[in-house]
């Protein structure tokens, strides 16, 4: 079964410094999302992604944080100038939408630790 | 952000019996209701949706029931295994492109 894929698992960054985060959404996907998981909290949606623009963010995604889908494969998360509040769980998720009850599939996700 | 509420952290049942996991929510305009599967250091896993159309959604051993007018859901595991022990999260959505609101999640426990 198509998987969405996520790299790394683990990235450990200074405060301060610029980190990506890598998805590679299932290939025939068209709509794509990144949700935050901070230890102990909900996960929260941060931005969705569809034809080469966003078409919604959170009051988190501020002007630290921008996507990129750089070619036919990839879907980028950066954050500019990571603060320790950035540190969670990143997680990437794709969808195909057909029609009715096509949901949204996740990646395994990506442990961001800021120091 | 409280437009969906998952009010039990944690339930506990036997190998066998069924598990019913209980889900709120506030916002009317939610059309579209998921639940999904997490264990530890994975993502979550798509599970089982419904949409607004319906009040009752099966899969296999999953149910999704909703309630409208209550606005409630809940998803129903028949018959429950150990195998399905890990943290369920309901989550909504204005349609099916919308970003998803995820409630807090409730740790099953399916004992042998």
């Amino acid at each position: 079964e198509p998987e969405v894929t996520q790299t790394p698992s683990h990235q450990v960054t200074q405060m301060g410094q610029e980190v990506i985060l890598r998805c590679v959404p299932i290939s025939n996907h068209l709509y794509f999302y990144w949700y935050r998981q901070i230890l102990g909290q909900k996960v929260e949606f941060l931005v969705s992604f569809y034809n080469n623009e966003i078409s919604e963010k959170s009051e988190i995604f501020d002007d630290q944080f921008s996507v990129e889908r750089p070619d036919g494969s990839n879907f980028t998360l950066k954050i500019r100038s990571t603060k320790l509040e950035d540190s969670a769980m990143y997680f990437c998720a794709s969808s195909y939408p057909s029609g009715l009850n096509q949901p949204q599939h996740f990646g395994d996700g990506t442990r961001l630790s800021i120091l | 952000d409280q437009q969906v509420k998952q009010n039990s952290p944690s339930l506990s049942v036997q190998e066998g019996r069924i598990s019913i996991l209980n889900c709120d929510y506030t916002n009317s305009m939610f059309d579209y209701f998921l639940w999904y599967k997490k264990y530890p250091a994975e993502g979550p896993t798509f599970l089982i949706s419904i949409s607004s159309i319906k009040d009752k959604n099966e899969d296999g051993r999953f149910t999704v029931f909703l309630n409208k007018s209550a606005k409630h859901l809940s998803l129903h595991i028949v018959p429950s295994q150990p195998g399905d022990s890990a943290v369920y999260f309901c989550a909504a959505s204005v349609g099916n492109t919308g970003k998803l609101i995820f409630g807090q999640g409730t740790t099953l426990q399916v004992k042998p």
